[in-house]
């Protein structure tokens, strides 16, 4: 089955800064890559997303790249702010599955 | 626009006792439905997913179970609880097809005293 990797585990940032979340993935037919955000105590939010025909994709300070013969996509923040502090998770979906794949997380910490 | 409602948000049960979450999504038909669970500043586990009324797939062996009376009805039991079972239990829709975006209810928080 598939399987994600997600690195860091944790991020220190100072505000302003660019934070950058990298994901690798095994199965070579995952077509969907989502980033979910989570707050301390509550539920993982959609914040970004890509499919497998796209090479980046951008919403204002959030963007993602894929890498389809690397297998790995990336989650950029810039301009890095208090709020954006949270856990990213980055998440596969394999082609044939209704289930997605998550990593393991990333704790990002955004010092003012 | 479609909604997911998770119940109970919180609750403290004693080691033996029963479980019941519910979770039911409004404004879509055929959702694909979804139980995680979280523990403490750890990742997401998938526990089980539905594609429909009676079909459930299990991801981990355990001492949950989980049913789907209804086709946006999604039910997490346990007829005893373990102390491992405290957690943070997610709910989650998305559409039939494969490769769409998961959505998720606003959790429950359970903790086995």
């Amino acid at each position: 089955g598939e399987n994600v990797e997600q690195h860091p585990s944790t991020l220190s940032v100072q505000e302003g800064d660019s934070a950058v979340i990298k994901c690798t993935y095994s199965d070579s037919a995952s077509n969907y890559f989502p980033w979910y955000k989570q707050e301390l105590g509550k539920r993982p939010q959609l914040i970004i997303d890509i499919r497998s025909n796209v090479g980046e994709k951008k919403d204002q300070r959030i963007a993602v790249t894929l890498n389809k013969t690397a297998k790995h996509f990336s989650l950029h923040i810039t301009e890095t702010q208090p709020e954006d502090s949270a856990v990213y998770f980055c998440a596969a979906a394999p082609s044939g599955y209704s289930t997605l794949t998550f990593g393991k997380g990333t704790m990002l910490l955004v010092s003012p | 626009s479609q909604t997911i409602h998770q119940w109970p948000a919180t609750l403290v049960q004693p080691v033996g006792s029963p479980l019941s979450l519910e979770c039911t999504v409004e404004g879509t038909s055929n959702p694909n439905l979804y139980w995680y669970r979280q523990a403490a500043g750890r990742g997401l586990q998938l526990l089980f997913y539905s594609v429909g009324i009676g079909q459930i797939s299990s991801e981990v062996p355990q001492n949950l179970s989980a049913s789907r009376p209804q086709d946006r009805q999604f039910i997490l039991s346990s007829k005893k609880l373990l102390l491992s079972d405290s957690g943070f239990y997610l709910c989650a829709w998305s559409a039939r097809t494969t490769g769409n975006t998961i959505y998720f209810g606003e959790g429950s928080w359970l903790t086995v005293v």
